[in-house]
C-alpha cells in the first residue's frame, strides 16, 4: 500500500539553527500539507501546497517557515532560526485528485535544545 | 469550517461495537464529515468520510443523521489495536487543498 514517507524520524537541533524536514508524498498525489503537534496538544495545520505554490497557510506559518517541492518526489519544510517552542511532531500529508482523504506520514519529531 | 463536539473519552470491550458520536450542528450544505484516528503519537490515519448518506468501508461505518447535525462512527468489532484518539472533522469544499482542523477528539480505550 502506498504511503507517505518522512525523514528523519527524529531530529535534534540547537536553538537558532535551520532544519529541513523531508517528505516523500504518495506518487501521483497533487496536494501536499504540513501539520504539527506539540506534545499533548492538538494537531495544527501549517500549510497546504498545490501546483507548486502555497494554497493556504496558518498564522503559525510565518517567515520562519518555507516549503518547497525541489523535484518530482520530495516535499520539504524548512524552519529557519529554530526556537525552543518549535519542538513538536511534524506531519506531512498528501491527497490525490479531488483532494478527498489525506494520507499522513509517521512524522518527524523535532527537538530544539 | 463547522465546529464539532465529541466526548473526551470512551471505553469499549474488545469484540464489541464501538459507537463514537459527534455533533456538528452548524454544518453547512457543502461540508463533509471526516473521521481520522491517531494511535499514540503516530500520524493521523484516515478512516471514512461522508456528505449525507451513510457510508461503510473495511474499517468502519459512518451514520449521518438526516438533518446532518450529528454523526456516529461505528467500529463493528473493536480490537485492542483500535485504541486511539478519534477525530471527527467537518471540512469544506474538497475540490481544493482545504485544511483539516483537528479538535481534541475522543480517546477510545478498548479493553479485554
Amino acid at each position: 500500500e502506498p504511503e507517505v514517507t518522512q525523514t528523519p524520524s527524529h531530529q535534534v537541533t540547537q536553538m537558532g539553527q535551520e532544519v529541513i524536514l523531508r517528505c516523500v508524498p504518495i506518487s501521483n498525489h497533487l496536494y501536499f500539507y504540513w501539520y504539527r503537534q506539540i506534545l499533548g496538544q492538538k494537531v495544527e495545520f501549517l500549510v497546504s501546497f498545490y501546483n507548486n505554490e502555497i494554497s493556504e497557510k496558518s498564522e503559525i506559518f510565518d517567515d520562519q517557515f518555507s516549503v518547497e517541492r525541489p523535484d518530482g518526489s520530495n516535499f520539504t519544510l524548512k524552519i529557519r532560526s529554530t526556537k525552543l517552542e518549535d519542538s513538536a511532531m511534524y506531519f506531512c500529508a498528501s491527497s490525490g485528485q479531488g483532494a478527498l482523504e489525506a494520507f499522513f506520514g509517521q512524522g518527524t519529531r523535532l527537538t530544539v535544545v | 469550517d463547522a465546529k464539532t463536539t465529541q466526548p473526551p473519552s470512551m471505553d469499549c470491550a474488545e469484540g464489541r461495537a464501538a459507537n463514537l458520536p459527534c455533533n456538528h450542528s452548524t454544518i453547512s450544505g457543502n461540508e463533509y464529515v471526516y473521521w481520522y484516528r491517531q494511535i499514540h503519537s503516530q500520524g493521523p490515519q484516515y478512516i471514512i468520510h461522508g456528505l449525507k448518506n451513510n457510508e461503510t468501508n473495511e474499517m468502519a461505518s459512518l451514520i449521518i443523521t438526516e438533518d446532518r447535525k450529528s454523526s456516529t462512527l461505528i467500529l463493528p468489532h473493536a480490537t485492542l489495536r483500535d485504541t486511539a484518539v478519534y477525530y471527527c472533522i467537518v471540512r469544506g469544499d474538497t475540490g481544493t487543498a482545504s485544511k483539516l482542523t483537528f479538535g481534541t477528539g475522543t480517546r477510545l480505550q478498548v479493553t479485554l
